[in-house]
Parts: C-alpha cells; structure tokens; sequence
C-alpha cells in the first residue's frame, strides 16, 4: 500500500524557514517524481513544485510563488522528499500536500497518491 | 503560463442526479487533464487522468471528456458519497496548474 507521510509543519515566524519532510513507503521512492502542493485556509489547490526521479535527471520546478525560496530535494537512500522553505510570509500558511508525481515521458505529470498534509502557519 | 477555470463554483444536485463540471484551459493542453476529489479535511483523491480516463477504483459513474481548451467530469447519478470539491490539473507543461475548484453538496 502506497503511504506518503508528511511531517515538520507547526507555527514559525514571518522571516524564518521552515523544512517539511514527506516520508513514502509501499513503492519503489527512486522511480517516481514527488510533489508538493499546499492550500491556504477555505482556499483551492495551488501546485508549489516538483523534483523528478534520477531517471529523469532528479532535478526540480517550482511554482513562481515558490521559486527562489522554496527548495524540493529527495532523499532516495530514505524514501523521503523534503520541501524547505525560507523567507516565508503570511501567505504561505496553509496545509501542505506531497504527492507522487506519475509520468509516462517524464514531461508531464499527475498526481496518483497524497499525504493526508501538513499544517504550517506563519506568524508573529 | 496556462490559467485553468472551472464552472460552476459551487453545485448543488439531488441523490440520483447526473451533475457535470466544465474546465476551461487558457490555450490548448491536448489531453493533458487530471480531475481530483477532495473531501473536507482530507487530501485529493485523483479520479481521472488524460482527461477521459478513469484511475483504478474509481466508480464507473464518473467519466471525463473533453480535449484542447473544453473538458467535462461528469458523475451519473450521484451518490452521498460524491459530495466535495472537484479540481482539474493541467499537466501539458510547468508550471502545472489546478482550476480553482468546484464544490458539490448534495441536496
């Protein structure tokens, strides 16, 4: 059974980072993508970003609210995806989702499996 | 970068009605569409994928359509159970991008 498991949410301060783990289990971790996406209070789905498999040279996009703040690594060894996010605002509290990103060419991905989320929220 | 629209916001249909969401996409994506069920408090589940074809588990009653700008999600008569908020994704090319929801209650 496929779990993903997300984890390090909790209060922070406007300014401060913040790193969020995605622990995964019951598929092999190396062969997919993973994602993140969030949801802001009462709001809609708002996809922040992705890092592919080795396959598809590991490497990561993000959202334009994301990119150059917010880092998605993975950790293949552990299963586990991270999402670290600096210099983080009242905008960015929400509820944050990993996904496993499926592909067929690695170009184009959907999103198979979530985690059940994780609550960050950004304030003083 | 590609803006996704749904309609209507919000749907409100009886036990045994057949109810359909639109999405539209901001230029072309072919069929490069996902539709997601989200019910409060809880992640998305994914129900179909380049746009008309149905995830493994999913009831039969869902089915999706639609190709370049115009999709449909359409569920046959409706169950308790498919009260929530609909999402399409796009997923042609980054960055990917979600409509902004459809919520179904059920009358």
């Amino acid at each position: 059974e496929v779990q993903l498991v997300e984890s390090g949410g909790g209060l922070v301060q406007p300014g401060r980072s913040l790193r969020l783990s995605c622990a995964s289990s019951g598929f092999t971790f190396g062969e997919y993508a993973m994602s993140w996406s969030r949801q802001s209070p009462g709001k809609g789905l708002e996809w922040v970003g992705l890092v592919r498999s080795k396959s598809y040279g590991g490497t990561p996009e993000y959202a334009a609210s994301a990119r150059g703040r917010f880092t998605i690594s993975r950790d293949d060894s552990r299963s586990i995806a991270y999402l670290q996010m600096d210099s983080l605002g009242a905008e960015d509290t929400g509820i944050y989702f990993c996904s496993r990103g499926y592909t067929i060419v690695g170009v184009k991905y959907y999103f198979d499996y979530w985690g059940q989320g994780a609550l960050v929220t950004v304030s003083s | 970068d590609i803006q996704m629209t749904q309609s209507p916001s919000t749907l409100s249909a009886s036990v045994g009605d057949r109810v359909t969401i639109t999405c539209r996409a901001s230029q072309s994506i072919n069929t490069w569409l996902a539709w997601y069920q989200q019910k409060p408090g809880k992640a998305p589940k994914l129900l179909v994928y380049k746009a008309s074809l149905l995830q493994s588990g999913v009831p039969l009653r869902f089915s999706g359509g639609g190709s370049g700008t115009e999709f449909t999600l359409t569920i046959n008569s409706l169950q308790p159970d498919d009260f929530g908020t609909y999402y399409c994704q796009q997923y042609i090319k980054f960055p990917l991008a979600f409509g902004q929801g459809t919520r179904l209650e059920i009358k």
